[in-house]
């Protein structure tokens, strides 16, 4: 079972729109999450840390679910500068390597 | 500041031949790691450096991989007899300390090709 699942998509969406991407993790005692966003053959930048009691970054707001395993990323009011690939990133309690998802690809239509 | 930086960006190669990727991590951190993406995948962990030391190489696939640090700087990955699986993007990150809570830095990676 891979450690990290996440819906490879495609998600298109016309501007405005609000979208989720949710991403489920094998590993309960895993201790540290974040979402990373990668543009088109461009290296991954941090979008947002995940915290337990969820946090909110302008449109965007993460959530983490220890009971059910999972975290998400709500984008609100979608904008053409959105479209990208979507990371979800869990650290597990035995180490710092980065499990990475196979990334949600989201493109924001006119 | 200067972010990661990585060369090159682009290596072509045949099968069989040995190849060295460089990674210049961002200044002051002490904690690198290497990782390895294929098209339409997250990337994969290969190995974590803290300071001069391999803390943690458990994704290394296989012998042929081979990462060395020597100054606590300045990372390089090699790969010998590269095979045509090899094939993918080679990416550095650099983290302050190295804790579960830190930011990694990606630099813009290395694209290898193996024909």
């Amino acid at each position: 079972r891979k450690e990290v699942e996440q819906d490879p998509g495609p998600f298109n969406v016309p501007e405005g729109a609000t979208v989720a991407f949710n991403c489920t993790y094998s590993n309960s005692a895993s201790q540290s999450f974040f979402w990373y966003r990668q543009d088109c053959r461009k290296e991954p930048k941090l979008l947002m840390s995940v915290y337990s009691s969820g946090n909110e970054d302008g449109r965007f707001t993460a959530q983490l679910n220890r009971a059910s395993q999972y975290i998400s990323l709500l984008i609100r009011d979608s904008k053409l500068s959105d479209s990208a690939t979507y990371l979800c990133v869990v650290i597990p309690n035995t180490g710092n390597q980065f499990y990475f998802g196979t990334g949600t690809s989201l493109t924001v239509i006119p | 500041g200067a972010g990661v930086s990585q060369t090159p960006s682009n290596k072509v190669t045949e099968k069989g031949k040995y190849v060295e990727l460089r990674c210049d991590p961002i200044s002051g951190h002490t904690a690198l790691y290497w990782y390895r993406q294929s098209l339409g995948q997250g990337p994969e962990f290969l190995i974590y450096f803290q300071g001069t030391g391999a803390a943690d190489d458990s994704g290394l696939p296989n012998d042929r991989f081979f990462a060395v640090r020597p100054e606590g700087s300045v990372s390089t990955l090699k790969i010998q007899r590269t095979e045509r699986g090899d094939s993918a993007v080679y990416l550095c990150a650099s983290s302050l300390v190295g804790s579960s809570t830190d930011t990694q830095y990606f630099g813009p990676g290395t694209r290898l090709t193996v024909l």
